[in-house]
């Protein structure tokens, strides 16, 4: 069983525009948002993280919603830049001894310039 | 500098031939886990562990062996690869359990032939 949905798979946005990834999950413990950034050849990278305590976190041009009641969260990315191009995956964990990391299957954004 | 080593990088291989991925860490991370990446499934977890001694199975162990003698190190071992076990596999290492990030190697690129 997948403990979080990510969408689209794939994802083609023209430069300057809002790239948008969404993500669900079913299990309430979860208490540690992540979204990580993999570029080709390389291994994921932490862009940015959220915890249920706050409905918005942001970055730079990256924020995070995050939705609670609906169990969502979602990364948006301003002002969209080639340099974006990458696969994005969010993951979800619970504080607990486990301490294990659920990803997503990821999301393959393509900036066009 | 912090960071999370693997090797090879790439490695080619029969069917059967037992191999070695190395990880090593030197951030003193408690936790240290494996995954491997494949189109359209995202990043799922072989084996992690806790701490030195202490390993368990993630989502996807069959196959896989990991031993954790020492803190900063995490091989993966495959006693009899098979063709399905070509893949992207990734170790990562995380400072404690809870809602920390996750740093992750270069990646080790197998094919089983």
């Amino acid at each position: 069983q997948q403990q979080v949905k990510q969408s689209p798979q794939s994802l083609i946005v023209q430069k300057g525009g809002i790239s948008i990834i969404n993500c669900a999950y079913e299990n309430t413990a979860f208490d540690y948002f992540p979204w990580y950034q993999q570029f080709p050849g390389k291994g994921p990278a932490l862009l940015i993280a959220i915890r249920p305590d706050v409905s918005e976190k942001k970055e730079g041009r990256f924020t995070i919603s995050f939705n609670k009641s609906a169990k969502q969260f979602s990364l948006h990315i301003m002002d969209s830049q080639p340099g974006d191009s990458a696969t994005y995956f969010c993951a979800a964990s619970e504080g607990s001894t486990l301490g294990r990391l659920y990803f997503g299957r990821g999301t393959q954004l393509t900036v066009w310039p | 500098e912090a960071q999370v080593t693997q090797n090879p990088r790439y490695l080619i291989t029969v069917t059967g031939k037992k191999l070695t991925v190395t990880c090593s860490q030197n951030m003193n991370h408690e936790y240290m886990s494996w995954y491997r990446q494949d189109p359209g499934l995202g990043l799922r977890q072989i084996y992690y562990s806790m701490n030195v001694e202490v390993t368990d199975k993630g989502d996807v162990p069959e196959g896989y062996k990991v031993s954790r003698k020492e803190k900063r190190n995490f091989p993966l071992i495959l006693e009899s690869p098979s063709p399905n076990q070509t893949s992207l596999y990734f170790c990562a290492s995380r400072l404690t359990t809870v809602n920390t990030e996750a740093f992750f190697g270069q990646g080790t690129r197998l094919t089983v032939v």
